[in-house]
């Protein structure tokens, strides 16, 4: 089993929908668990951290549950700019590594 | 405000031929990693650097070399580069669990 998985997509919505992405990753022990966003050609950049308790950033939702090991991503009122890959990234406890996920499309149509 | 700077930012190379692509960060960052990135595919981990004096092997680390210079700094080496290895590298840095920074990237053709 990949330390990360993902949904790779590509997920096609319109305009202002709501849209949610799941990421299932191996390792209980993980610790930091992240949501980055990458455009096409550019270097990934963090979007948000995931908490425990879930956290929100303006339109932005993550959630982690832990006795399921997913971490989701819930994109509200999508905007034409929301068009990108997502990568769900977790720690690898021990080995002070971070692992990527593949990353899941995203493009919001007009 | 540099963050992380790779260099260089493209380079077309023939088959054969060797190259080392630096990396160098200024947040006092523990780790450092190199990943590469195929067309449609995710970001795989070549080699990564938990501390200064330390390199440990990732997903893909078949045809390069790595040296941690110092804590700044971490180099990948082709030493006889393929065809295959034409991708995006891309280089990052972080620490512990933390969130980490990337480089801008170096786009590599293998001719």
């Amino acid at each position: 089993r990949k330390e990360v998985e993902q949904d790779p997509g590509p997920f096609n919505v319109p305009e202002g929908a709501t849209v949610a992405f799941n990421c299932t990753y191996s390792n209980s022990a993980s610790q930091s668990f992240f949501w980055y966003r990458q455009d096409c050609r550019k270097e990934p950049k963090l979007l948000m951290s995931v908490y425990s308790s879930g956290n929100e950033d303006g339109r932005f939702t993550a959630q982690l549950n832990r006795a399921s090991q997913y971490i989701s991503l819930l994109i509200r009122d999508s905007k034409l700019s929301d068009s990108a890959t997502y990568l769900c990234v977790v720690n690898r406890p021990g080995a002070n590594n971070l692992f990527f996920g593949t990353g899941t499309r995203l493009t919001v149509i007009p | 405000n540099a963050g992380v700077t790779q260099t260089p930012k493209f380079q077309v190379l023939k088959t054969g031929q060797s190259m080392t692509l630096q990396c160098a960060q200024d947040m006092n960052h523990n780790s450092m990693y190199w990943y590469r990135q195929d067309p449609g595919m995710g970001l795989r981990l070549i080699y990564y650097s938990a501390s200064e004096g330390t390199t440990d092997k990732g997903e893909v680390p078949n045809g390069y070399n790595v040296s941690r210079l110092n804590k700044r700094e971490f180099s990948l080496r082709l030493e006889s580069a393929a065809p295959s290895q034409t991708s995006v590298y891309f280089c990052a840095s972080n620490t512990g669990a933390a969130e980490a920074f990337f480089g801008q990237g170096t786009r590599l053709t293998v001719v």
